[in-house]
């Protein structure tokens, strides 16, 4: 299995902060990585896909970077609806791995 | 839009098999470029991904629990369905349904759209 290891699992920041989130897995992955937020008591939103493209309706201060084993989600210049759990998945064999997640708190 | 709810049991005992259904809306499940899949999450383990079936019936499960998961499809009622084994406490967590993107690099097999979840239990 390729194994998925996230980092941080959590984050304090303020509204208007950048922040950054990496995601590394054990074998390359190439661009199959794909990311996703979540909310208490909702289910996973896609945000990106593919490493770094944008899922339709997911605003642009979002970004996706990395290939191969080593990957980062950047959120520009948070905003309140931005504070929420996020996590990475591998899609590139099976069994697909999500990392542990990442909770981004409000400072 | 695509959408997708989860329908089944709440409460399931250990030993019996769980039994979900998925029944999506805005597309149709008969089409060769995406394939339908079951994920879980429990607050030890976080996401696991389950399996996923196409709507042929060609399926693909997690090997920790391929021995317990069968997956069907009913394209007259644009549904899929999951069944699971041999339930323990282990099982308890919440099931999501999910589309997953068709495969290659540019979607990268993503779960582009997700039911609600359901919460199973599983308790004598």
């Amino acid at each position: 299995d390729i194994q998925v290891t996230q980092s941080p699992s959590s984050l304090s920041a303020s509204v208007g902060d950048r922040v950054t989130i990496t995601c590394r897995t054990s074998q390359s992955v190439s661009r199959y990585l794909n990311w996703y937020q979540q909310k208490p008591g909702k289910a996973p939103k896609l945000l990106i896909y593919a490493a770094s493209s944008l899922q339709s309706g997911v605003p642009s201060r979002f970004a996706g970077s990395g290939s191969g084993t080593n990957f980062t989600l950047i959120i520009n210049s948070l905003q309140s609806d931005d504070f929420a759990r996020y996590f990475c998945q591998q899609s590139y064999s099976i069994p697909y791995i999500f990392g542990q997640g990442t909770n981004l708190e409000i400072q | 839009q695509v959408q997708l709810q989860e329908s089944g049991p709440g409460l399931v005992k250990p030993s019996e098999t769980l039994s979900l259904s998925c029944t999506v809306s805005g597309g149709t499940i008969s089409s060769s470029l995406y394939y339908w899949a079951w994920i879980r999450q429990t607050p030890g383990k976080g996401l696991e991904w389950i399996a996923h079936v196409l709507y042929t019936g060609t399926t693909y499960s997690n090997p920790s629990l391929k021995s317990r998961v069968t997956m069907s499809v009913d394209t007259s009622k644009n549904q899929f369905s999951l069944n699971l084994t041999s339930m323990t406490a282990a099982d308890t967590a919440v099931y999501y349904c999910a589309r997953r993107a068709p495969g290659g690099v540019a979607t990268a097999s993503s779960l582009d759209f997700w039911g609600q979840g359901t919460l199973v239990t599983v308790s004598s």
